[in-house]
């Protein structure tokens, strides 16, 4: 599996952009990078993900580095309900195994 | 809308006991997932099955833990002489296998808390 680096905590205040990164240079050439979330005392939510070309869609949108070493989840207006853990994901897709392997993933809180 | 459901939601058990959770999967979902998480850390990937088949165990389920999901449907997760070690989240999850090319979305339930005592 290909490692990432998040940071461990960032802060946004309420309605300003956010940019959460993330470094995954082992990826393989097909691997998707997945980003979910994890509220508290919830399960992980989807968030969107990608594999070459920057993705946007309701939540998030995803930009995705030339190389493939690195993307950047972007949250365009943060609200007190996307106060959670961000986690960054590189897997396997297809009929083979498809196990998503959690880091630590990245707190964000957001500011009133 | 349904999601993925499980039950109970939370569980205290007493060390040696017995313990079992249900997993509903998204409807028409082939794939169904077993996590477990402890507090601090990211979720651990236990087992998963596509329809019955069982196609993977993690090295963390021990012979303890059996996981079933007969008729490809709904899953049980049990855990035999439970012990302090176990206590965690075990969070279900389930997704639809299109095509060998596709990008595959997990979708996850609330979790099971078990406490063991």
């Amino acid at each position: 599996d290909a490692k990432t680096t998040q940071p461990n905590s960032m802060e946004s205040n309420e309605e300003e952009p956010v940019h959460l990164p993330c470094n995954h240079s082992t990826i393989s050439g097909t691997d998707y990078i997945h980003w979910y979330r994890q509220l508290p005392s919830q399960g992980p939510e989807y968030v969107i993900h990608g594999l070459t070309s920057n993705v946007n869609n309701r939540m998030a949108s995803l930009a995705i580095a030339e190389d493939r070493k690195s993307s950047t989840l972007i949250l365009h207006r943060a609200t007190l309900r996307d106060a959670a853990v961000y986690y960054c994901i590189p897997a396997r897709s297809g009929a083979g195994s498809y196990q998503l392997t959690f880091g630590k993933g990245t707190k964000l809180s957001v500011i009133p | 809308d349904t999601g993925v459901s499980q039950d109970p939601r939370h569980k205290i058990t007493k060390r040696g006991q017995n313990v079992t959770f249900r997993c509903d999967p998204i409807s028409e979902h082939n794939r169904l997932y077993w996590y477990r998480q402890t507090l601090g850390q990211g979720p651990e990937f236990l087992t998963y099955f596509q329809n019955e088949a069982q196609l993977e165990k993690s090295r963390l389920l021990s012979d303890r833990f059996s996981a079933e999901r007969p008729k490809g449907s709904f899953s049980t997760l049990e855990i035999q002489r439970t012990e302090q070690g176990d206590s965690a989240m075990y969070l279900c999850a389930s997704s639809y296998l299109r095509t060998a090319s596709s990008g595959n979305t997990i979708y996850f339930g609330e979790g099971s808390w078990l406490t063991v005592v």
